[in-house]
């Protein structure tokens, strides 16, 4: 595809809950990233996948949240045991991620909402 | 936790104005600063960048100005328009191989500005 394309596009689902969330980065893209956006809220980094590298988990922000990436392209965040607090946008971005600055593109988002 | 502090938090300019965000940062080790335009429903896109070896970038009405020595760097948007209504996020990265980063991009928390015709 052009872009990056995240699904689903919105996620309703009960508290306790396991959800999974898809991004489909842009392809020949080498790094990518999540990131949750809560309401009127900026970007909180979650995770990060560079090629082959160890991804950076820092921003996890508990071991309910996960992330993997298979084959170096397609990436799946899960949040086991879903809470209502966990309700946002979350966001998929990917960049060449030959050297530092090159453009991280987004996808649209994923609108989590936990009931 | 590197951190990247953005103000205002919201900003109303008249058409015609300034634009003003301003952010401001801790680690020296960063070294590429783009700004994000994001408009409702929509994922951020990339709106200017700047690296430290420069203190100014003009791209149009769109001017970043760095200063190095302060660690803060902010964004003008020249002669608003109703159109640049969105929320702007600054955003700062390491070296991929710096104490242990592999080039991560932080956030700021954004500003939201309504552009009144």
């Amino acid at each position: 595809g052009a872009g990056v394309s995240q699904s689903p596009s919105n996620k309703v689902t009960e508290k306790g809950k396991d959800v999974e969330l898809r991004c489909d980065p842009i392809s020949g893209h080498t790094a990518l990233y999540w990131y949750r956006q809560s309401l009127g809220q900026g970007l909180e980094f979650l995770i990060y996948f560079q090629g082959n590298s160890a991804p950076d988990k820092s921003g996890l922000p508990s071991d309910r949240f996960s992330a993997e990436r298979t084959g170096g392209s397609v990436s799946t965040l899960t949040i086991q045991r879903t809470q209502q607090e966990d309700s946002a946008v979350y966001l998929c971005a990917s960049s060449l991620g030959l050297s530092v600055g090159t453009e991280a593109f987004f996808g649209q988002g994923t609108r989590l909402t936990v009931v | 936790q590197q951190q990247v502090k953005q103000s205002p938090q919201s900003l109303i300019v008249q058409k015609g104005g300034i634009s003003i965000i301003n952010c401001a940062y801790e680690n020296t080790a960063f070294d590429y600063f783009p700004w994000y335009q994001q408009f409702p429903g929509k994922g951020p896109a990339l709106l200017i960048a700047i690296r430290p070896d420069v203190s100014e970038k003009k791209e149009g009405r769109f001017t970043i100005s760095f200063n190095k020595s302060a660690k803060q760097f902010s964004l003008h948007i020249m002669d608003s328009q109703p159109g640049d209504s969105a929320t702007y996020f600054c955003a700062a990265s390491t070296p991929r191989g710096y104490g242990g980063s592999q080039g991560n991009l932080i956030f700021g928390k954004g500003t939201k500005l309504s552009v009144k015709p």
